[in-house]
């Protein structure tokens, strides 16, 4: 059964580069058919979507955060990462990691998630 | 990229049926079929409970469905049970490749 699980640093300096890794168990980066998302919860509000990887390497991101914000996989270690620079008091929240089933280039929803690390942007 | 726009929350009695609004664009939900739902309860990882407008994956509850029309999508709850209390969230897919969310809706079964 496949398993994600986000891992990074719980505080993160204003103006520093916020870096998380998510790695996968039970399954590979490498699926087709699967890309794999990064989407964030600010405390008490709603989900963002932030980019993906896909399988093959290309990337896709939310045009709200396309300059500070990079994904990248990794298939000898089977993880993706995601750097998000310049981070202010606005990019505390909840990162989550997931599975989104993109079959024929559209989105089909993103049906395994990880359980979500809490980073804070604190100084 | 605006995100879509949901009530902020609903209300519905043990065995009634609710429905969540989620309206968008010709950009995404008007002009694909792919919008999906997502059931997420406090201090939990959100849950796929509807893709492709209408499809349920497997394990969840009949007693969810979606459907859309035009520009909003729209996921209906039927014999609401407490354990349906929870936060729920619209996506679709948009003309650029991206994902984009609902505000989020919560669902309260008094």
């Amino acid at each position: 059964q496949l398993q994600l699980h986000e891992s990074g640093p719980g505080l993160v300096k204003p103006s520093e580069t916020l870096s998380l890794t998510c790695s996968i168990s039970g399954g590979s980066v490498n699926s087709g058919n699967y890309y794999w998302s990064w989407i964030r919860q600010p405390p008490g509000g709603g989900l963002e979507w932030i980019g993906f990887v896909s399988y093959s390497g290309s990337t896709k991101y939310n045009p709200s955060l396309s300059r500070r914000v990079s994904i990248s996989g990794d298939t000898s270690k089977n993880r993706y990462s995601l750097n998000l620079t310049s981070v202010t008091a606005a990019d505390t929240a909840v990162y989550y990691c997931a599975r989104h089933w993109r079959g024929g280039g559209y989105s089909h929803g993103m049906d395994v998630w990880g359980q979500g690390t809490t980073v804070t942007v604190f100084s | 990229q605006s995100a879509l726009t949901q009530p902020a929350s609903v209300s519905g009695s043990p065995g009634q049926s609710i429905t969540i609004s989620c309206t968008g664009a010709s950009s995404d939900i008007g002009g694909y079929n792919y919008v999906s739902w997502y059931q997420q309860r406090p201090g939990k990882a959100p849950k796929l409970i509807i893709y492709d407008v209408t499809n349920r994956p497997s394990g969840v509850s009949d007693r969810f469905s979606g459907s859309k029309s035009g520009n909003t999508a729209s996921l209906t709850v039927s014999g609401l049970q407490a354990e349906d209390e929870a936060d729920y969230y619209c996506s679709s897919y948009t003309g650029d490749n991206t994902e984009v969310f609902g505000g989020g809706t919560k669902l309260t079964v008094l």
